[in-house]
């Protein structure tokens, strides 16, 4: 299988600072890296996802960087806003069959 | 456009009863997964099913079946309830890409 672990497990900022949440895997053959968020009472969503051929993507305020020698990848949300606190979740899938692996969840709170 | 559909959102059980989550998606998705969800766990894997007619055990199997009825739904029994499986269940379907997710089910076993 893979190893999945996810730093740091919460986070608190102050809107409009950044936030950066960190994931590393123990497999070298993981080929894509989603990046989930999960509201309250709700399932989680997918909001960017990175390829293993890609370094860095980014969507508006949101930027994923991978970087597959250390075998590590990271979420970056710039201007933060209140509705961005949810818990996020990395996820590490494998080349072989369609099974993700999770990391265990950032907790992040934007104080107005 | 529904996505992915949980059936119940909410359910009660005691011990030793039995009871069947159901999920729908119309995705026309291959690959569905059962996870549950539990505090500083994040979400492990359960069963999936990489086609209909074939299901496969994931992280946490014991004390659960499932059933790959049709390509849409995907369904997850307990047979009999422990406390340990009061958690938070989540169906997902996929293709290429990422999971999307239902809104889950709240199971509490007493």
């Amino acid at each position: 299988g893979e190893n999945v672990e996810q730093h740091p497990s919460t986070l608190s900022v102050q809107e409009g600072d950044s936030a950066v949440i960190k994931c590393t895997y123990s497999d070298s053959a993981s080929n894509y890296f989603p990046w989930y968020k999960q509201e309250l009472g709700k399932g989680p969503q997918l909001i960017i996802d990175i390829r293993s051929n890609v370094g860095e993507k980014k969507d508006q305020r949101i930027a994923v960087t991978l970087n597959k020698t250390a075998k590590h990848f990271s979420l970056h949300i710039t201007e933060t806003q209140p509705e961005d606190s949810a818990v996020y979740f990395c996820a590490v899938r494998l080349p072989t069959g369609n099974q993700f692996y999770f990391g265990t969840g950032t907790s992040l709170t934007v104080i107005p | 456009n529904a996505g992915v559909t949980q059936t119940p959102k909410f359910q009660v059980l005691k011990t030793g009863q039995s009871m069947t989550l159901q999920c729908a998606q119309d995705m026309n998705h291959n690959s569905m997964y059962w996870y549950r969800q539990d505090p500083g766990m994040g979400l492990r894997l359960i069963y999936y099913s990489a086609s209909e007619g074939t299901t496969d055990k994931g992280e946490v199997p014991n004390g659960y079946n499932v059933s790959r009825l049709n390509k849409r739904e995907f369904s997850l029994r307990l047979e009999s309830a422990a406390p340990s499986q009061t958690s938070v269940y989540f169906c997902a379907s996929s293709e290429v890409s990422g999971y999307t997710f239902g809104s889950g089910t709240r199971l509490t076993v007493v």
